[in-house]
């Protein structure tokens, strides 16, 4: 069974620091993304990362993907307050390569104070 | 405008009393899922489907059915609720090659 754990679960931090959410997973899978979810709505994706040492960067947010330990990060560099929310990585598990059967960490609430 | 909707965005019902959560997308993509979320234990996957009339488990199906009779529809059925399938519900939709999945807006269950 696919186990998708995040760490922290909640982060404080202040406006203008750095800090990396930590997404761990127990069974081989190179497809793994990552969601924001602002209180009250639904999910929007952020990244997609497909293949081992896949890295990709948006803003302040930048997402890296190492197969081999099983392990993604989510990287904030200089947080700013809009910034806050839940965020999720997801782990495809299945073998159709479509993101069909996906599995979840438990999610790192955000929050970015002034 | 591409999208997944879902209808209703919130319901309250009683146990036993069958209901259904509509689940459109207008992308013309192959998968569809449906997720429960529920504090702490972030989403889970209740069903998928892969094309019209291929449907499989995800983790958490116990209580649950579904239907893909066509491509862009997939409703969530409850026979039976009980009060332990009061959770905020998503249903999802993304290409064949999985570049990401497209959230609906979620409907908020309450089984009393």
């Amino acid at each position: 069974e696919l186990k998708v754990e995040q760490n922290p679960l909640f982060l404080s931090m202040q406006e203008g620091k750095n800090y990396t959410i930590y997404c761990n997973y127990s069974t081989t899978s190179d497809r793994l993304y990552w969601y924001r979810q602002d209180p009250g709505k639904s999910l929007e994706s952020l990244f997609v990362l497909l293949s081992n040492g896949a890295v990709k960067q948006e803003g302040r947010l930048m997402a890296s993907l190492d197969t081999k330990a099983r392990l993604s990060t989510l990287h904030i560099t200089a947080a700013v307050h809009d910034l806050s929310a839940t965020y999720f990585c997801a782990v495809d598990g299945g073998n159709t390569g479509t993101a069909s059967k996906l599995t979840f960490g438990t999610g790192t609430r955000l929050q970015v104070t002034l | 405008e591409a999208q997944v909707t879902q209808n209703p965005r919130y319901l309250i019902t009683v146990t036993g009393k069958k209901l259904t959560v509509t689940c459109s997308q207008n992308m013309n993509h192959e998968y569809m899922s449906w997720y429960r979320q529920d504090p702490g234990l972030g989403l889970r996957q209740i069903y998928y489907s892969m094309n019209v009339e291929v449907t499989d488990k995800g983790d958490v199906p116990e209580g649950y059915k579904v239907s893909r009779k066509e491509k862009r529809n997939f409703p969530l059925i409850l026979e039976s609720p009980s009060p332990n399938q009061t959770s905020l519900y998503f249903c999802a939709s993304t290409r064949q090659n999985g570049d990401t999945q497209y959230f609906g807006p979620g409907t908020r269950l309450t089984v009393l």
